[in-house]
């Protein structure tokens, strides 16, 4: 199992463009979350799906943001447009049950 | 006040010690109590989990649940500059599906 995969590892954009993340969940797993990392507020929770429907998307600090999951292998989370206090650590993680397993994150640098 | 508390650290010890790494909570309804470590510029990985109170042992690290006072912890025994991670504690509760509050994490560094 190749465990999830998340792509670009690297982002660095400009403000004001729009950006992509990618998600590729474990095979089986149920669930999938969204979550930002940053020094100042650990890790939060953005959003999580449940069987590709969105369940809780409380997290999603603005209406810039939004995620979708067409399928139960592939999931996005979009930014537009972007501002530099997005810049964080981006990591997708899904789970069966309550043992998640997450993504190596996409850096994102918004300059 | 946060769901789940956690001294963000950093933690420095000398090689060969016995780490103690703990974290407090609010929500009664929690049953579900992980441990994960993340290494520099990785996601977290699952190290260890508990389901309800008690003890668990695994190699060099054990963790403990005590839920009268909503507050768990993970040693490390004999700890290793490997060890040198940020740790992340994290919970839930039976009907919440799989989503994990986390603690803000507890860097720790282990010198040679």
């Amino acid at each position: 199992d190749a465990g999830v995969i998340q792509s670009p590892r690297h982002e660095v954009t400009e403000m004001g463009q729009e950006v992509t993340l990618r998600c590729k969940p474990i095979s089986g797993h149920d669930y999938l979350f969204w979550y930002r990392q940053t020094m100042m507020r650990g890790l939060e929770l953005l959003i999580y799906f449940n069987n590709n429907v969105p369940i809780d998307d409380s997290g999603m600090p603005e209406d810039r943001f939004s995620a979708k999951m067409p399928n139960a292998s592939f999931s996005t989370l979009k930014i537009q447009p972007s501002e530099p206090r997005d810049s964080a650590v981006y990591f997708c993680a899904s789970s069966w049950g309550p043992f998640m397993a997450f993504g190596s994150g996409t850096r994102l640098t918004v300059v | 006040q946060k769901e789940v508390e956690q001294d963000p650290g950093p933690l420095s010890v000398p090689e060969g010690a016995i780490v103690s790494l703990n974290c407090t909570y609010s929500n009664s309804a929690f049953q579900y109590f992980m441990w994960y470590r993340q290494y520099s510029r990785k996601g977290p990985e699952l190290l260890m989990y508990t389901y309800s109170s008690g003890n668990k042992e695994d190699g060099r690290f054990t963790a403990q649940v005590d839920k009268s006072s909503k507050y768990i912890s993970l040693f490390i025994r004999d700890s290793q500059p490997s060890d040198s991670a940020t740790y992340l504690c994290a919970m839930s509760a039976n009907n919440q599906g799989g989503k994990l509050i986390f603690g803000q994490g507890t860097e720790l560094s282990v010198k040679p």
